[in-house]
């Protein structure tokens, strides 16, 4: 098992730019996290899923959007980039409610708006 | 929303005995208390869980008292590799758990 995989690693966006990070899990977990880590801080929930079709906003949900079509992706779409985007992502996994269970992590990716 | 508090930094040597104990006076009664470790540049990575008492893994030891609204997590004879970050986590549902700024521990 790969776990949870992240593309990409490193991405540097202009203002205003689009991108989707994407985040895929072969746990076939249900419940599917996006958190963001700004630096020397904890990480922060945007948006979760508990499942395929179904997905809710977390604590710092603005400026991003998610959808899930399918157990294993779990895509993040940043609409407009600003430089207060700039963090760390961290997508994750777990199978059943993450207070509960284990979380899985991905490797995380490094995005840096200018 | 359970609300921890945990050191900011510790500093041990290797070889020793490390607690890092979190405080979170209004846990609730079906929440869980879940430590996670992180190294530079890497997600988060699951430590140990548990409920009441005291839970014990290959890693760590976790002891919670009576009253629930404190644990420790206990790392036996760290080495250098144990220098990381350490979060502290209370809750049972998908949107009441939160990462505060984590306990660094540096040996």
């Amino acid at each position: 098992n790969a776990g949870v995989t992240q593309t990409p690693k490193f991405r540097i966006l202009k203002i205003g730019q689009s991108m989707t990070l994407q985040c895929t899990q072969d746990m076939n977990h249900n419940y599917m996290y996006w958190y963001r880590q700004d630096p020397g801080m904890g990480l922060k929930l945007i948006y979760y899923s508990v499942g395929a079709g179904i997905t809710d906003k977390g604590e710092v949900p603005n400026g991003y959007n998610v959808s899930r079509s399918t157990t294993e992706d779990f895509p993040l779409r940043l609409e407009l980039a600003a430089p207060s985007q700039t963090s760390v992502y961290f997508c994750a996994s777990s199978p059943t409610l993450r207070g509960r269970d284990t979380q899985y992590f991905g490797p995380g990716t490094r995005l840096t708006v200018l | 929303l359970a609300k921890t508090t945990q050191p900011i930094s510790m500093d041990s040597y290797e070889g020793q005995e490390v607690n890092i104990t979190c405080s979170h006076n209004n846990i609730a009664t079906n929440d869980y208390i879940t430590w996670y470790q992180q190294f530079p540049s890497q997600g988060p990575r699951f430590i140990i869980q548990g409920y009441k008492t005291k839970v014990t893994n290959e890693v760590a030891s976790l002891f919670i008292p009576a009253d629930r609204k404190s644990s420790t997590l206990s790392l036996p004879r760290v080495s250098l590799s144990d220098t990381a970050v350490y979060y502290c986590l209370v809750g049972g549902g998908n949107n009441d758990m939160r990462f505060g700024a984590g306990t660094r521990l540096t040996v």
